[in-house]
């Protein structure tokens, strides 16, 4: 079966700094690939998908994510990251040939400090 | 432009009592339609998804049922409320092809 894994319940950055917003997954065959964004007593907002194609996926608000193969990885980063950006993050996984669903990983809640 | 709409936002209703939440998706046709939970702001639970009208596929055996009577509506009920049926639901919709979800604003419900 399909799985996520977001290791980090919480990541602390600096305003303007680099993050990175990490995720592993498990599927049986090539795998579909989704972050999301959510802000308190919101919807998931989508923000980047891999499909197939370049191993580096670019996306809403200036976040970009990297497909890693070998690794199993889809890590979710940003240049520059500003107090807007603190949220919820989710990362999901649909297997190729699978159903129609999405598997979600636990979240992980970045902070972003001025 | 596709568009989704979930009601009610909140819910507050006592244990024992019946629950209807409504999702409607409107600039699509035949969607893939979900129901999630997210408990204490956390992890998501697929409850429920539907591949077209009468569809419904459940995911978890729980105190819910989902019904899908047109093509792009979808209902979450319940005959007899539970406190743990507690929880924010998210009503989302894909596209066959891509699975990529879109999600409603979420109806958060509480049971006392």
């Amino acid at each position: 079966a399909q799985s996520v894994a977001q290791p980090e319940d919480q990541v602390n950055v600096a305003e303007g700094n680099p993050l990175t917003v990490k995720c592993t997954y498990s599927v049986s065959g090539n795998p579909y690939l989704f972050w999301y964004v959510q802000y308190p007593n919101r919807g998931l907002q989508f923000l980047l998908k891999y499909i197939t194609g370049d191993n580096l996926v670019k996306g809403s608000y200036g976040f970009e994510a990297e497909f890693n193969k070998s690794q199993t990885s889809f890590h979710l980063k940003k240049p520059s990251a500003l107090v807007s950006d603190s949220a919820l993050y989710f990362c999901a996984v649909r297997e190729y040939t699978g159903l129609q669903k999405l598997v979600f990983g636990t979240g992980t809640r970045l902070l972003v400090s001025p | 432009s596709q568009t989704i709409h979930q009601w009610p936002a909140t819910l507050v209703q006592p244990v024992g009592s019946p629950l209807s939440l409504e999702c409607t998706v409107e600039g699509t046709s035949n969607p893939n339609l979900y129901w999630y939970r997210q408990a204490a702001g956390r992890g998501l639970q697929l409850l429920f998804y539907s591949v077209g009208i009468g569809q419904i596929s459940s995911e978890v055996p729980q105190n819910l049922s989902a019904s899908r009577p047109q093509d792009r509506q979808f209902i979450l009920s319940s005959k007899k409320l539970l406190l743990s049926d507690s929880g924010f639901y998210l009503c989302a919709w894909s596209e066959t092809n891509t699975g990529e979800l879109f999600f409603g604003e979420g109806s958060r419900l509480t049971v006392l």
